[in-house]
């Protein structure tokens, strides 16, 4: 059964750094994997979706690495702003039973002190 | 596009009532979701399905019922409400493609006392 978690839980950093967000899943047959957004209270906003033959994928300040051999992905984020405070979390697209579905990490919760 | 829209987007229900948690998308997605995500805790699918007529089972079905009449309607069913229930459903679709993203409503909080 394919299992997705998310280390750190949580994360409080100042304004301005550079922050690393991972995610790693049991199961390395796996069709994508997205990185999402979630702002209290909200919706799930796509941020990144990397393909299994990539290797990474950037947005803006966002960047997402894929490393299918060893369960993992990281989401790199330069340059914090108090707006990126929100839950990051992860979902990997596993073709089983369920069909072509997405199993999602616990997230982790990122505060960007001013 | 709306996307993907969901009513309502709160409710509070009494134990052993039933209610019925509506979602539409307008993309034309064949695939459709049912997710709740408890505090603190990812998402766990319910139901889903692949297109008008056919669905199918998630990790966490019981005390649910879907129906998928229409390609753009996926309403999900609560017969019995049960304490248990009280959580945050979100719907998604995608297109079914095994390479496309999954697009999400903005989620109904409910609450079962």
């Amino acid at each position: 059964k394919q299992e997705v978690t998310q280390i750190p839980a949580a994360l409080s950093v100042p304004e301005g750094e550079n922050l690393v967000l991972n995610c790693s899943f049991t199961d390395s047959a796996i069709y994508n994997l997205q990185w999402f957004r979630q702002d209290p209270g909200k919706g799930l906003t796509s941020l990144l979706l990397i393909q299994s033959s990539q290797r990474e994928q950037t947005s803006g300040r966002l960047n997402a690495s894929l490393d299918k051999s060893s369960g993992r992905s990281t989401l790199y984020i330069a340059a914090s702003q108090p707006g990126d405070s929100a839950t990051y979390l992860c979902a990997v697209r596993h073709g089983d039973n369920y069909g072509q579905n997405f199993v999602f990490g616990p997230g982790t919760r990122l505060s960007v002190l001013p | 596009n709306a996307g993907v829209t969901q009513t309502p987007k709160f409710r509070i229900l009494k134990i052993g009532q039933s209610m019925t948690l509506q979602c539409t998308q307008d993309m034309n997605h064949n695939y459709m979701y049912w997710y709740r995500q408890d505090p603190g805790m990812g998402l766990k699918l319910i139901y889903y399905s692949v297109g008008a007529g056919i669905t199918d089972k998630g990790e966490v079905p019981n005390g649910y019922n879907v129906s998928r009449s229409t390609t753009e309607d996926f309403p999900l069913r609560l017969e019995l409400a049960a304490p248990s229930q009280t959580s945050v459903y979100f719907c998604a679709s995608s297109s079914g493609l095994a390479h496309n993203e999954q697009f999400f409503g903005p989620g109904t909080r409910l609450t079962v006392l």
